[in-house]
């Protein structure tokens, strides 16, 4: 069954320093997603992206976070600089349509900002 | 954006026992899932449920889109099945989660 990647599944860094998370989407999706979840809190939106460019951001997407799709298979987050708030699992997901699509996910990759 | 309420919040199971779980929605939606975040805090689909009634072995779920609800029942609970439930529906481009419901289900 195709399922959505995620690397690293761990990352420990130091405040200040830039993070790049990595997805591999399903190969037929056309949307993309990242989501953040601080420890006990729920699911928060962070940015959608379809067609090469962010089709809709929360205000937690403020300029240290981008987005990238660098090649035809990969989808980065970018933290530019670190803060001890952006410890979190950050999760990405993708679906074949927006509105109507099953979304899917991938297992997260737990960020630690020491 | 619209307001996701999950209930109950918290619930304690013995094993064996059903339970229903509640999603209301604050806006309309053009689809619903739910999902079960594991231990290891794995988001696992259980259903893609815009409207209708479906199963999935123990579990079901209904979703009555005119009156912006959805209900998860989970019968003959097992331990397996704690973790936290989150239901989910878009508005634009992006998905709403809910706050969550927390089971735990003890032997």
């Amino acid at each position: 069954e195709p399922e959505v990647t995620q690397t690293p599944s761990h990352q420990v860094t130091q405040m200040g320093q830039e993070v790049i998370l990595r997805c591999v989407p399903i190969s037929n999706h056309l949307y993309f997603y990242w989501y953040r979840q601080i420890l006990g809190q729920k699911v928060e939106f962070l940015v959608s992206f379809y067609n090469n460019e962010i089709s809709e951001k929360s205000e937690i997407f403020d300029d240290q976070f981008s987005v990238e799709r660098p090649d035809g298979s990969n989808f980065t987050l970018k933290i530019r600089s670190t803060k001890l708030e952006d410890s979190a699992m950050y999760f990405c997901a993708s679906s074949a349509a927006a509105w109507v699509g099953e979304l899917f996910f991938g297992e997260g990759s737990r960020l630690t900002v020491l | 954006g619209i307001q996701v309420e999950q209930s109950p919040p918290d619930l304690i199971l013995q094993e064996g026992a059903n339970s229903t779980l509640r999603c209301n929605f604050s806006d309309s939606v053009n689809n619903l899932q739910w999902f079960h975040q594991n231990p290891w805090g794995q988001l696992i689909n259980l259903f893609y449920i815009p409207s209708g009634t479906k199963q999935n072995g123990r579990l079901s779920a209904t979703t009555v889109a005119t009156e912006r609800y959805s209900l998860l029942y989970i019968s003959s609970s097992q331990t397996t099945d704690s973790g936290v439930y989150f239901c989910a529906g878009p508005t634009g481009n992006q998905f709403y989660f809910g706050t969550g419901t927390s089971l735990t289900v003890i032997p």
